[in-house]
């Protein structure tokens, strides 16, 4: 059982919003500001979308946003697109291990 | 620019010792704040901390399989070891190393490497 609570899946049409959701608790998102979201398209690895809540690294489009609420993060992706489809993962730091956690991930499907 | 690649045996016997080996360029872990941990995933499963090191040789471990893992580094060589004991048929997955750059911000990662468990 992973540490971060995620939705197993998630779908929504081209050109739509959808939102994944990273629920954990004070000891990890809800305590740091230290979440990150990864995109993980079948058989490759992991990229990252999203660092500490918020944050896009260059070269990830803007349609990729982070917020966060008390103990739950938030991955939006707006204007929906085929090549989206993809398993989600969040991350966070937590005081309660010596390292930080996964979620459990969530498939998008681009109906 | 930053790569890093996994290597190591893709089958491995029941209760033998799994080494895998991280080398990486574009950066030095030597460099303060730098980081490279290993993450495995089991086939259509969830992402799995293992080990984490430090530029500083700091280390850390999962609190769940802390007893079977050791990570090294070489510096000079650029790579990072991971060792696991006791290897089972569960800890079938693929493997990757990743570069660590600050709190759960893990920018780069390698390719992975698959390692079957079985007799």
């Amino acid at each position: 059982q992973s540490a971060l609570t995620q939705p197993a899946s998630v779908s929504g049409s081209p050109g739509q919003s959808i939102t994944i959701s990273c629920t954990g608790t004070s000891s990890d998102v809800g305590g740091y500001n230290y979440v990150s979201w990864y995109q993980q398209h079948p058989g490759k690895a992991p990229k990252l979308m999203i660092y500490e809540v918020s944050n896009r690294p260059s070269g990830v489009s803007n349609r990729f946003s982070g917020s966060k609420s008390g103990n739950t993060a938030s991955l939006t992706i707006s204007g929906l697109q085929a090549e989206d489809e993809a398993d989600y993962y969040c991350s966070s730091y937590t005081s309660s291990s010596t390292l930080e956690v996964f979620g459990g991930g969530t498939k998008l499907t681009v109906l | 620019q930053i790569t890093l690649k996994e290597s190591g045996p893709t089958l491995v016997k029941p209760t033998q010792t799994l080494t895998l080996t991280c080398t990486f360029s574009g950066f030095s872990l030597s460099t303060s704040g730098v980081g490279v941990g290993w993450i495995r995933q089991p086939p259509g499963k969830a992402l799995e901390w293992l080990a984490l090191i430090y530029w500083n040789d700091d280390k850390r471990y999962s609190p769940s399989l802390k007893s079977r893992l050791t990570i090294t580094k070489d510096t000079s060589k650029n790579q990072v070891v991971l060792t696991m004991t006791n290897m089972d048929p569960v800890d079938t997955a693929t493997y990757y190393c990743a570069h660590r750059l600050g709190g759960a911000l893990l920018d780069y990662w390698g390719q992975g490497t698959l390692v079957t468990v079985s007799s």
